[in-house]
């Protein structure tokens, strides 16, 4: 079946670090892929999503590519605020599919 | 605004007392589902409906029902709890857009069973 795979946290970062997260799927066929983000005490939020291969997702300053060859949507942003404390989930679905497949999440801690 | 909502907020509660936690959107959005969230597993699908009278089960229905008798409100049900449902619960619910559906979630809900 389809799962995704994200790295491990916590990551701890200083304020202006450049914040990558690894995420890796296995599906068949084109899923969807998305970025949700959960903050302390709420619920998720999409964070930026790609519907077909070399998309390229973006919002708020983070940036993830849809890469077919490699399986990957890996999430980037250049320049990580305090703000940007939160947890982040690599999720898919299947083509046409309202199910989410989430990674097991990864904790970002952005130190002032 | 659009929303889900979800109550209660946090609840603990003792093995096999029944409990229902209930779950609304504002969007008239088709799809709605539940998850539920532990540490190290991301999140998992309990339970979906596609439509009103419409549901099926997810990965990890056990112990679990839900219904679906009207569009907004897609509530669940844990029957007789155990200490291995204690988890934070995730409702959601959809709309198409484009090729993906996004999904829009609850503000989630904290059970213990003691």
């Amino acid at each position: 079946g389809d799962s995704v795979t994200q790295m491990e946290g916590p990551v701890t970062l200083s304020e202006e670090a450049f914040l990558t997260i690894n995420c890796t799927y296995t599906a068949t066929g084109y899923p969807s892929l998305f970025w949700y983000v959960q903050y302390p005490g709420e619920g998720l939020q999409l964070l930026l999503k790609a519907t077909k291969a070399d998309d390229k997702g973006s919002n708020k300053g983070f940036e993830a590519t849809y890469r077919k060859e490699t399986t990957s949507f890996h999430l980037e942003k250049g320049s990580v605020q305090v703000s940007d404390s939160a947890v982040y989930f690599c999720a898919l679905s299947a083509p046409g599919g309202n199910k989410l497949t989430f990674g097991g999440g990864t904790r970002v801690l952005v130190k002032p | 605004e659009a929303q889900v909502t979800q109550n209660p907020r946090y609840l603990i509660t003792v093995t096999g007392k029944k409990l229902t936690v209930t779950c609304s959107q504002n969007m008239n959005h088709e799809y709605m589902s539940w998850y539920r969230q532990d540490p190290g597993l991301g999140l998992r699908q309990i339970y979906y409906s596609m439509n009103v009278e419409v549901t099926d089960k997810g990965d990890v229905p056990e112990g679990y029902k839900v219904s679906r008798k009207e569009k907004r409100n897609f509530p669940l049900i844990l029957e007789s709890p155990s200490p291995n449902q204690t988890s934070l619960y995730f409702c959601a619910s959809s709309s198409r857009q484009g090729r993906a559906y996004e999904q829009y979630f609850g503000p989630g809900t904290r059970l213990t069973v003691t």
